[in-house]
């Protein structure tokens, strides 16, 4: 099975600051990888798909990038809405998650 | 606009079963793969079981393979998933999830999900 390691586990982070979050494959995928944004008591959100594709109504400030092995989620300048936890897809198996917490 | 509402979830001692639902509506349910996922306490997403448009292919994580059964009753627009021989680490909230069409094989709508306790 394919493995999906995500790094880091935790980020502080400010508004406005630019974050990256990282997502690995342990063999490579192409480009099939999905980004997803999960906050307590709300329906997770599709954010990113075919590891670069804004989902419809999600802001600009996300873009993804990447393919084979390594993929990253940007969030340009983040808001405040933006304080979340983060996970990475493939197929059927996420990554362990990444929380974005208030620095 | 896309609506997906689980329910059923509860608290339930080890060895019993319960039935989750998850009712659609905003879109055409029997055209759309449908996923249950699971989060458990202080993890991460887990991927369960999903269900061909037509009912007619299902897969599951080796974890609750026999256990667990997913369905779908397309005329009702609803999906279920029947847990049986439950166990603690079955505690989890539990999401209903679509796969995008198109060929396309994300989750694109999530229901805010229903927390399973499995506990004496």
């Amino acid at each position: 099975d394919i493995q999906m390691t995500q790094s880091p586990s935790t980020l502080s982070a400010s508004v406005g600051d630019r974050v990256t979050i990282t997502c690995r494959a342990s063999q490579s995928i192409s480009t099939w990888l999905a980004w997803y944004q999960l906050k307590p008591g709300k329906a997770p959100k599709l954010l990113i798909y075919k590891a670069s594709s804004l989902q419809r109504g999600v802001p600009s400030r996300f873009s993804g990038s990447g393919s084979g092995t390594e993929f990253t989620l940007t969030i340009s300048s983040l808001e405040p809405d933006d304080f979340a936890t983060y996970y990475c897809q493939q197929y059927r198996t996420f990554g362990q998650g990444t929380k974005v917490e208030i620095k | 606009e896309v609506q997906l509402v689980e329910s059923g979830g509860g608290l339930v001692q080890p060895g019993g079963s319960l039935r989750l639902s998850c009712a659609a509506s905003g879109f055409t349910f029997s055209s759309y793969w449908m996923n249950w996922v699971r989060q458990a306490p202080g993890k991460g997403l887990e991927w369960v079981a999903n269900i061909k448009e037509d009912g007619s292919d299902t897969f599951y994580v080796d974890s609750v393979k026999g256990r667990f059964t997913i369905s779908r009753d397309n005329a009702k627009n609803s999906l279920y998933l029947q847990m049986n021989s439950l166990r603690a680490e079955d505690t989890a909230v539990y999401y209903c999830a679509r796969i995008m069409g198109g060929g396309e094989d994300y989750l694109d709508y999530w229901g805010q999900g229903t927390l399973v306790t499995v506990s004496s």
